[in-house]
């Protein structure tokens, strides 16, 4: 089974840079979504991970390590509009079900 | 345009009283997953299906059945509400579960 770990609460500053950690143990692995969900609305899709490294998207950028079990979303150039909760989550290796972590509330302050 | 739909999006209902939970997605997914989520717990699978008449259980499936009979449809059927079942369910798409998944608005259930 899976076990994933984020830190609950951040805040941080807009303009500034803030990362995300996630941590995560598996019986298999095929990859690492990042989703962000904004109070009272649905998840909406970030990144997804497979291999080692990093990806850039925008003002957003998704890390993982396979071999740590960890991966962090980056968020460049803060905005006020970023505040909202960002989700890890992993597909099950042995079955077909997905586990999502318990998600880091970010609060963006002017 | 792409979307995922759920019905109704807020209900209040009583213990015991039978209750389902549509939704519908037009995009052709195979893959649909229910989701529950509650403060401090994060969002928690309920059940998923991999193609039509092919489900199965995730994480937290007592207390609720689906069916998948079309493609296009997942209703969430709750036989016999009770209180611990209050929670904001969602459901997702996605062309399979290695792949960006799409959400439905949220159905928030209140059983008392």
């Amino acid at each position: 089974g899976q076990n994933i770990d984020q830190p609950t609460e951040m805040t941080a500053t807009e303009g500034a840079i803030v990362q995300i950690n996630c941590t995560y143990q598996t019986s298999g692995f095929n990859g690492l979504f990042w989703y962000q969900q904004h109070a009272g609305e649905a998840p909406t899709f970030l990144s997804y991970n497979v291999l080692d490294g990093l990806e850039e998207k925008g003002r957003f950028s998704s890390f993982l390590s396979r071999s740590k079990g960890y991966s962090y979303l980056l968020l460049k150039e803060l905005q006020m509009k970023d505040s909202a909760s960002y989700l890890c989550a992993v597909p099950d290796n042995y079955g077909q079900n997905f586990v999502f972590g318990p998600g880091t509330r970010l609060s963006v302050l002017p | 345009e792409a979307q995922v739909t759920q019905n109704p999006r807020y209900l209040i209902t009583v213990t015991g009283k039978k209750l389902t939970v549509t939704c519908s997605q037009n995009m052709n997914h195979e893959y649909m997953s229910w989701y529950r989520q509650d403060p401090g717990l994060g969002l928690r699978q309920i059940y998923y299906s991999m193609n039509v008449e092919v489900t199965d259980k995730g994480d937290v499936p007592e207390g609720y059945k689906v069916s998948r009979k079309e493609k296009r449809n997942f209703p969430l059927i709750l036989e016999s509400p009770s209180p611990n079942q209050t929670s904001l369910y969602f459901c997702a798409s996605s062309t399979g579960r290695t792949s960006e998944q799409y959400f439905g608005p949220g159905t928030r259930l209140t059983v008392t």
